[in-house]
């Protein structure tokens, strides 16, 4: 159990375009889910916390009206880049604990945007 | 500022030699530590956690917290080649998971 999945799995896309990310938790609820950011060589960078019916709390640094999450459900959240830039060339992964293991993490697969 | 702070390595170790990784932390609240392992590429992978009373060993794998010098650290016995991967430590603080860099580990056949 706790399977989460991401799609799509890979994506590349035009300068000034909008891409959404899916994450899914499989076969359990989430209570929280998690979205990181891994550049090449470096560590998972959390961007921001969302929980299903309430806005989401991004870490400092990140731009919230740039990078657009909703929660909808319990088993669904989405990440918007809007207006992507190169720069936003990532590995983007999400994770989600559930409640009755809430100290733990289960991490998605991961997206990686490519912007050219 | 919650901070988790590896060796970036590269670490290299002889097949069948004991690997072992260190991560500090800043906290001194952290209440739960976690070990992924992350292939290139690819999402991380748990491998274990810890909580904050005791050591825990699984197969190959122990981890073992220190929590009066604020460091825990992993322990993989039998190296395999299959074991090459970024090792990376977390620290859990209420609802927040702070990364490490990750430390880079070879296993040479």
């Amino acid at each position: 159990g706790a399977v989460v999945s991401q799609h799509p799995s890979w994506v590349i896309c035009k300068s000034g375009t909008s891409v959404k990310i899916e994450c899914r938790s499989l076969d359990f609820q989430a209570t929280t889910m998690f979205w990181y950011r891994q550049f090449p060589k470096q560590s998972l960078m959390l961007m921001a916390t969302s929980n299903e019916g309430s806005k989401a709390t991004y870490e400092q640094g990140v731009e919230k009206d740039k990078f657009l999450i909703n929660h909808a459900s319990l088993t669904l959240s989405t990440l918007t880049v809007t207006s992507a830039h190169p720069e936003d060339s990532s590995f983007y992964i999400c994770s989600a604990n559930r409640q009755r293991t809430p100290n733990e993490q289960f991490f998605g697969p991961g997206t990686r945007l490519t912007v050219l | 500022q919650k901070e988790v702070e590896q060796n970036s390595g590269p670490l290299s170790v002889p097949e069948g030699a004991i690997a072992s990784l260190n991560c500090t932390y800043s906290d001194r609240g952290s209440q739960s530590f976690f070990w992924y392992r992350q292939y290139s590429g690819k999402s991380p992978e748990l491998i274990m956690f810890i909580y904050s009373n005791g050591d825990k060993e699984d197969g190959r794998f122990t981890a073992q917290l220190n929590k009066a010098s604020q460091y825990v650290s992993l322990l993989i016995r039998d190296s395999q080649p299959s074991d090459s991967a970024t090792y990376l430590c977390a620290v859990n603080y209420g609802n927040q998971f702070y990364f490490g860099t990750g430390t880079s580990l070879t296993v040479i056949p």
